[in-house]
């Protein structure tokens, strides 16, 4: 079974320019997660989806960051414009569903530095 | 709001030692608790989860338990090896959705 993949792997870009995260998660998985992981933290929730829909995006910085999942299953993460702040790895994973009985699978992460 | 914290941040102990990992939360309506490892550079790779009503798990030479009353747990690694060398991170799930993290433990064995 393949795994959750992410593309690109890293990515250096200046401030304020924009930069996007692509996902493809674990195929039949309905539910997909994006997470901030900032060097030496651990991992915070930016978005939920389940299938095409927003679950919790409570921690996702709107007035920069933005997500989609048109199709309910690849989805992409956009920073515009991006700040020093933001460089992370940005970790995409997914679920068979939504609830604490379905495990969450990670991607290997985007690794953005912001120069 | 739920915290989870993790000591130490950085272990290195000789090879063929046992070890202990602790973390430990501050709100104990969990509903499961994951130990994951995450190699330099890779996304997490889970090792144990633990639900809330058990008080251990063990794969390998891997053993886990969970006190939820106290808030707390423990990452036992037995006859550590190399290949061992990881940053380790616990992980409650309080919720439907969200899974909180610590900042993890960087675990170095010495061949």
């Amino acid at each position: 079974e393949a795994g959750v993949a992410q593309s690109p792997r890293y990515k250096i870009i200046e401030k304020r320019q924009s930069v996007a995260f692509w996902c493809n998660p674990i195929s039949g998985h309905a539910t997909l997660y994006w997470y901030q992981q900032i060097l030496g933290q651990g991992p915070k929730l930016l978005i939920q989806f389940q299938n095409n829909g927003v679950v919790d995006d409570s921690q996702l910085p709107k007035d920069r960051f933005s997500a989609e999942r048109l199709k309910g299953v690849d989805s992409t993460l956009k920073i515009q414009p991006a700040k020093l702040e933001d460089s992370a790895v940005y970790l995409c994973a997914s679920s068979f569903f939504q609830g604490p009985t379905y495990e969450q699978y990670f991607g290997p992460g985007t690794r953005l530095t912001v120069t | 709001k739920q915290e989870v914290t993790q000591i130490p941040a950085a272990l290195s102990v000789p090879e063929g030692e046992n070890l202990v990992l602790n973390c430990s939360f501050t709100d104990s309506a969990i509903y499961n608790l994951q130990w994951f490892r995450q190699d330099p550079g890779k996304g997490l790779t889970s090792l144990l989860l633990i639900q809330s009503s058990q008080r251990e798990q063990t794969s390998g030479r891997l053993n886990a338990s969970l006190d939820k009353s106290s808030g707390r747990s423990t990452l036992y690694i037995a006859a550590s090896q190399p290949g061992d060398s990881a940053t380790y991170l616990c992980a409650v799930q309080t919720g439907a959705n969200n899974l909180f993290f610590g900042t993890g433990t960087r675990l170095t064995v010495i061949p």
